[in-house]
């Protein structure tokens, strides 16, 4: 079956110092992968999506994600963080397999806290 | 163009109650799915719709169900409420049909089962 764990629950970072958050899937076939934002009160908004074409994927508000097939990791980074960048965020995989079409399988999620 | 809309946005129920969520997709989208969305589990798939079928389904009881309509609007039921049954629901809707497009999300509707 597929998985996705993404490590920290909570990451804490300064404004504009760098974002990293991790996502590992688990997929014994490609995967489609995609990175999710909620911002409170709000449903889920894709930032970005990796679709088997190039490895580094650039997405919404700054962010982009690299798919390291080897490591079986697709982080999710931004340089310089903003203040408006205080969400949770969401790493998803898509259940390509079984028959299973149309639902992706989420992690966790990772809540970011931006510090002024 | 319009997003998905989900009503009601929050409403409360008592155990034993049942409920009905509703979901209009963006125009043009044929598939619908629901997630329900609590702090202890995260995001889980609970069923997809396409052209009125129900294509896949989560690992729910049989409270829970949906249907889809031929305009493509979602409605979802749960009966017999229980108390961890209290959520968001979330509706996604998708343009074509194939993993790689992009799920769209509304707002979600708050359910709390007291």
């Amino acid at each position: 079956a597929q998985s996705v764990t993404q490590l920290g629950s909570h990451v804490s970072v300064s404004e504009g110092a760098l974002v990293l958050l991790r996502c590992n899937y688990s997929s014994s076939v490609p995967p489609y992968l995609f990175w999710y934002v909620q911002y409170p009160n709000q449903g889920l908004q894709l930032l970005l999506k990796y679709t088997s074409a190039a490895t580094l994927v650039k997405g919404i508000n700054g962010f982009e994600a690299e798919f390291k097939k080897s490591e079986t990791s697709f982080h999710l980074t931004k340089p310089s963080a903003h203040m408006s960048d205080a969400a949770e965020y969401f790493c998803a995989v898509s259940g390509l397999m079984e028959g299973s079409q149309g639902n992706l399988i989420f992690g966790k999620g990772t809540k970011l806290s931006v510090k002024p | 163009k319009a997003g998905v809309t989900q009503t009601p946005r929050y409403l409360i129920k008592t155990r034993g109650q049942q409920v009905t969520l509703s979901c209009s997709p963006i125009s043009g989208h044929r598939s619908v799915s629901w997630y329900q969305q609590t702090p202890g589990q995260g995001l889980q798939f609970l069923f997809e719709y396409f052209s009125e079928t129900q294509r896949n389904k989560g690992n729910f009881p049989g409270r829970f169900s949906g249907r889809q309509f031929s305009n493509s609007r979602s409605e979802m039921n749960v009966s017999t409420l229980e108390l961890g049954d209290s959520a968001l629901y979330l509706c996604a809707s998708r343009q074509r049909d194939l993993n790689t497009g992009e799920l769209f999300f509304g707002e979600g509707s708050r359910l709390t089962v007291l």
